[in-house]
C-alpha cells in the first residue's frame, strides 16, 4: 500500500504569513493527490484535486503543487479562518490513503 | 442539493457486527465511486473502503480487509458497510463520501458514530 507522510504535524503562524505543508508518497502517484481542510467537529472540505487544481469556491490563496512523490500545499497569506487540520490524500485505482494531518494554528 | 445521510452507528460489543447505511440524493448515484472514511476520536482520517459505480470494483484498507464488506444498491441510491469482528480500534466516526477519484472526495456526510466497548 502507498503511504503518505505529511510535515510538519503542527504549525503556528500569524495572519498574513505564507504557510507550506509537505506531503510525501512512498511511491510515485503522478498527480493523483488531493488536499482537504477539516475544522473541529466538521467533515473535511476538498480544497485541491489533481495536485494543483483548486476546487470551486476555494480561495485562491490556497495553492497546490508537486508530482511523483513530493507535494506541497501553500497558503500564500494566512487568514483567521484558515485554522484547522489539513490532510493530503492519494488515490490509486480504488485504493486511497490519507496523510496523518497537519494542524494549523493562528498565532 | 447533493446530500449523503449515514445511519446505523451504535454501541456494539467487541466481536460484534454492525451495518452502516448511507442514503444519497441530488446526483446520479450509479455513476460515482463511493467511499467510507473513518476518524477515531482525536485522530486523523482513515480511508476504509471504496466501491465503483457498478459495484464490480472494490478495495479495502488493510486494517479492515476480511472483516468489512462494502456494497451498494443503485436502485435505492444507498451504499452500505457491513462490519464484523469489531474491536476497540474500530471505534470511530464513519463518513460516507462521494468519491470522484482523481478529482477528490467532494461531498461528505455528517458521519455516524460506531463505539466498540463492553
Amino acid at each position: 500500500d502507498i503511504q503518505m507522510t505529511q510535515s510538519p504535524s503542527t504549525l503556528s503562524a500569524s495572519v498574513g504569513d505564507r504557510v507550506t505543508i509537505t506531503c510525501r508518497a512512498s511511491q510515485s502517484i503522478s498527480d493523483w493527490l488531493a488536499w482537504y481542510q477539516q475544522k473541529p467537529g466538521k467533515a473535511p472540505d476538498l480544497l485541491i484535486f489533481k495536485a494543483s487544481h483548486l476546487q470551486d469556491g476555494v480561495p485562491r490563496r490556497f495553492r497546490g503543487s508537486g508530482s511523483g512523490t513530493e507535494f506541497t500545499l501553500t497558503i500564500t497569506s494566512l487568514q483567521p479562518d484558515d485554522f484547522g487540520t489539513y490532510y493530503c490524500q492519494q488515490h490509486n485505482r480504488y485504493s486511497r490513503t490519507f496523510g496523518q494531518g497537519t494542524k494549523v494554528e493562528i498565532k | 442539493e447533493v446530500q449523503l445521510l449515514e445511519s446505523g452507528g451504535d454501541l456494539v460489543q467487541p466481536g460484534g457486527s454492525l451495518r452502516l447505511s448511507c442514503a444519497a440524493s441530488g446526483f446520479i448515484f450509479s455513476t460515482y465511486v463511493m467511499s467510507w472514511v473513518r476518524q477515531a476520536p482525536g485522530k486523523g482520517l482513515e480511508w476504509v473502503a471504496a466501491i465503483s459505480g457498478t459495484g464490480r470494483d472494490i478495495d479495502y484498507a488493510d486494517s479492515v480487509k476480511g472483516r468489512f464488506t462494502i456494497s451498494r444498491d443503485n436502485s435505492k441510491n444507498t451504499v452500505y458497510l457491513q462490519m464484523s469482528s469489531l474491536g476497540a480500534e474500530d471505534t470511530a466516526l464513519y463518513y460516507c463520501v462521494k468519491d470522484m477519484g482523481a478529482f477528490g472526495m467532494d461531498v461528505w456526510g455528517q458521519g455516524t458514530t460506531v463505539t466498540v466497548s463492553s
